[in-house]
């Protein structure tokens, strides 16, 4: 099946550095997504991209959706402390764009800022 | 702006006992997911539901089945409970039209005992 190679698995930082995160694919995805997951509670999405080569910015975060359909990355600037969690990279697959398809999640990357 | 529900959110059985998981969506989305995450895992997909149709189905137990209900919400019922059917299971929720957006909950903990 498909799988989703996520990087760095953790990153620890200080408050006001910029970090980047990227996902990696051995498969052509049709929609990259990012959600950011604190502890015991679910995925909040962050950034939705649907076109390759897309760039879409959300406040603080910018993230892409690469050329080739199988890679996505995000960066985070000027980090703060509620930034701290854990950041999925997800893909919708080709399984065809009627509803019902099913997210492919990375391993996560673990975020901890210090102040 | 409302979220999706789930119920509970926290759940414990012995092994062997049943469990059911109510899943309740975003007003107007038509479609539900179910994904599993255990302890340090990515969140994995079990089942999907649109219009009250199955509509994709992930690496699911045989133990395990589900249904949308004609008011879109959503149970996942679990059978013959084993001790590695602990995790977090979540609910997400999707307009049929922009099914690439999946709005999770906050989550079911079920703990198997």
């Amino acid at each position: 099946g498909q799988q989703l190679n996520q990087s760095p698995q953790s990153m620890f930082i200080q408050e006001g550095e910029d970090v980047s995160m990227n996902c990696t694919s051995s498969s052509i995805f049709n929609t990259w997504l990012w959600y950011k997951q604190d502890p015991g509670e679910g995925p909040v999405l962050l950034i939705a991209l649907y076109k390759a080569g897309e760039l879409t910015s959300n406040g603080r975060l910018t993230a892409q959706f690469g050329i080739t359909r199988k890679d996505s990355f995000l960066n985070i600037s000027a980090s703060i402390p509620s930034d701290v969690g854990i950041y999925f990279c997800a893909g919708r697959g080709s399984y065809g764009e009627t509803s019902g398809s099913r997210l492919t999640f990375g391993e996560g990357t673990q975020l901890t800022v210090n102040p | 702006a409302a979220g999706v529900i789930q119920s509970p959110r926290h759940l414990i059985k012995e092994k062997r006992e049943t469990a059911t998981l109510k899943c309740y969506p975003i007003p107007r989305h038509d479609t539900v997911y179910w994904y599993q995450q255990g302890p340090g895992q990515d969140p994995q997909f079990l089942i999907s539901f649109y219009e009250k149709m199955q509509s994709d189905k992930g690496s699911i137990p045989d133990r395990f089945s589900a249904q949308q209900f004609s008011d879109y919400h959503s149970e996942l019922n679990m059978s013959s409970l084993e001790l590695g059917d602990s995790a977090l299971y979540f609910c997400a929720s999707s307009l049929s039209h922009a099914g690439n957006e999946q709005f999770f909950g906050p989550g079911t903990r079920l703990t198997v005992l």
